[in-house]
């Protein structure tokens, strides 16, 4: 089955920094999907982005599906951005494939 | 306007009993999908239903493990004889699609002692 990779695996940002979490995928995709876990758990849907770039106040993300990733960029980062960043993507089938995730902490 | 809610919110029972867990999507939505995930690694697709048939069951670890959604909206994750590896919160998400935004709801936190 299809392989999702992510990294880095842990990153630690000063407040205001700015950072950018890399998503890689093994085979062709259907779908591809950035979320934001946060320290309660909760899971966010951040993106739906196949293909492009779209853009969400700080956040932006762009995927090259000709090339096999994502990219997620974080600007001026604040302490609530902390947590878990997941890809996930789908083959155009119905099972979503998460990536084993990107935690970021974001110090005061 | 709610999201997507899932009862309980923490599950403690004894290894060998019967649990349910049940998901209410967003209203409207025909897609459900359940995931299971462990600490510290990124969720883990169970099943995936569209309307009240599940589309692919192919993430079911194991015949102890069942779901329905008999009238296409709120469903039941069930699990049989449960060990102490089923231990993991149990997610819920829905779309309206299918294969699109996904939207998660807080998860069910199962220990089973």
């Amino acid at each position: 089955g299809i392989q999702v990779e992510q990294s880095p695996p842990d990153l630690i940002l000063q407040e205001g920094a700015n950072s950018t979490l890399r998503c890689n995928f093994s085979d062709s995709v259907n779908n591809l999907q950035w979320f934001h876990q946060n320290p309660w758990g909760q899971l966010i849907n951040l993106f739906y982005i196949p293909s492009g770039t779209k853009q969400n106040g700080r956040l932006s993300a762009t995927t090259v599906a000709t090339e096999r990733y994502s990219l997620l960029y974080i600007s001026s980062s604040q302490t609530t951005d902390s947590g878990v960043y997941f890809c996930a993507v789908d083959t155009g089938g119905f099972k979503t494939i998460f990536g084993a995730g990107t935690r970021l902490f974001v110090k005061a | 306007g709610a999201g997507v809610s899932q009862t309980p919110s923490n599950k403690v029972t004894e290894k060998g009993k019967y649990v349910e867990l049940r998901c209410d999507p967003i209203s409207g939505h025909t897609a459900l999908y359940w995931y299971r995930q462990s600490l510290g690694q990124g969720p883990e697709f169970l099943i995936y239903f569209q309307g009240t048939g599940a589309a692919d069951d192919s993430g079911l670890p194991n015949d102890r493990f069942f779901a329905v959604r008999p009238e296409g909206s709120v469903s039941t994750l069930k699990i049989q004889r449960t060990e102490r590896g089923d231990s993991a919160v149990y997610l819920c998400a829905s779309s309206s699609l299918g294969q699109e935004t996904q939207y998660f709801g807080p998860g069910t936190r199962l220990l089973v002692l």
